[in-house]
């Protein structure tokens, strides 16, 4: 089985400029989960889905961050406009429920550089 | 919110020994992870360990639940060992994201 896939797996782009970051899930999974890296915060939850309903998001950080997850296969984390400070790596994980087991699993990360 | 902390923050230690990763948190635990992240950025999963004791070949793992902490024993340690072990949990009840520990940089020296 195909595990968490992400693209692109690395993006440069210049400030101002909108991003798209793909996500898809492991296939029958019901939670999909964005979180972003960086040196000064680590690892933070940014925005996570059930049955492709958005729970939480209280972690995006601005409203230049958008999320959407159209259908069970498949969710965009999108930044516009982008920002220097945006620059970090994006993972997307999954998991499914009602199997006794709360295990996340994550995809390899969109590395992000805004310049 | 919730606190994760993680100790050493950092550790360097010769192939061959062994070593022990700790993880205190402030919440009742519904999942608790511990990951590898490997020096091409990609986090393992270790163990899924909310409760109880793990082995899985070189590696445990062990979480008192009740005292809220989580051990990470690494045994016979080797060169590819290295990086950097986090620790993350969620204290369920609908919040099912995961908060993170800021890690343990852990370098292993031939």
């Amino acid at each position: 089985d195909a595990g968490v896939i992400q693209s692109p797996r690395h993006e440069v782009t210049e400030m101002g400029q909108e991003v798209t970051l793909r996500c898809k899930p492991i296939s029958g999974h019901d939670y999909l989960f964005w979180y972003r890296q960086t040196m000064m915060r680590g690892l933070e939850l940014l925005i996570y889905f059930n049955n492709n309903v958005p729970i939480d998001d209280s972690g995006m950080p601005e409203d230049r961050f958008s999320a959407k997850m159209p259908n069970a296969s498949f969710s965009t984390l999108k930044i516009q406009p982008s920002e220097p400070r945006d620059s970090a790596v994006y993972f997307c994980a999954s998991r499914l429920s009602g199997r006794g087991t709360y295990e996340q699993y994550f995809g390899p990360g969109t590395r992000l550089t805004v310049t | 919110g919730i606190q994760v902390e993680q100790s050493p923050p950092d550790l360097i230690l010769q192939e061959g020994a062994n070593s022990t990763l700790r993880c205190n948190f402030s919440d009742s635990v519904n999942n608790l992870q511990w990951f590898h992240q490997n020096p091409w950025g990609q986090l393992i999963n270790l163990f899924y360990i909310p409760s109880g004791t793990k082995q899985n070949g070189r590696l445990s793992a062990t979480t008192v639940a009740t005292e809220r902490y989580s051990l990470l024993y690494i045994s016979s340690s080797q060169t590819t060992d290295s990086g950097v072990y986090f620790c993350a949990m969620d204290p369920g009840g609908g919040a099912d994201g995961l908060t993170f520990g800021k890690g343990t940089h852990l370098i292993i020296q031939p």
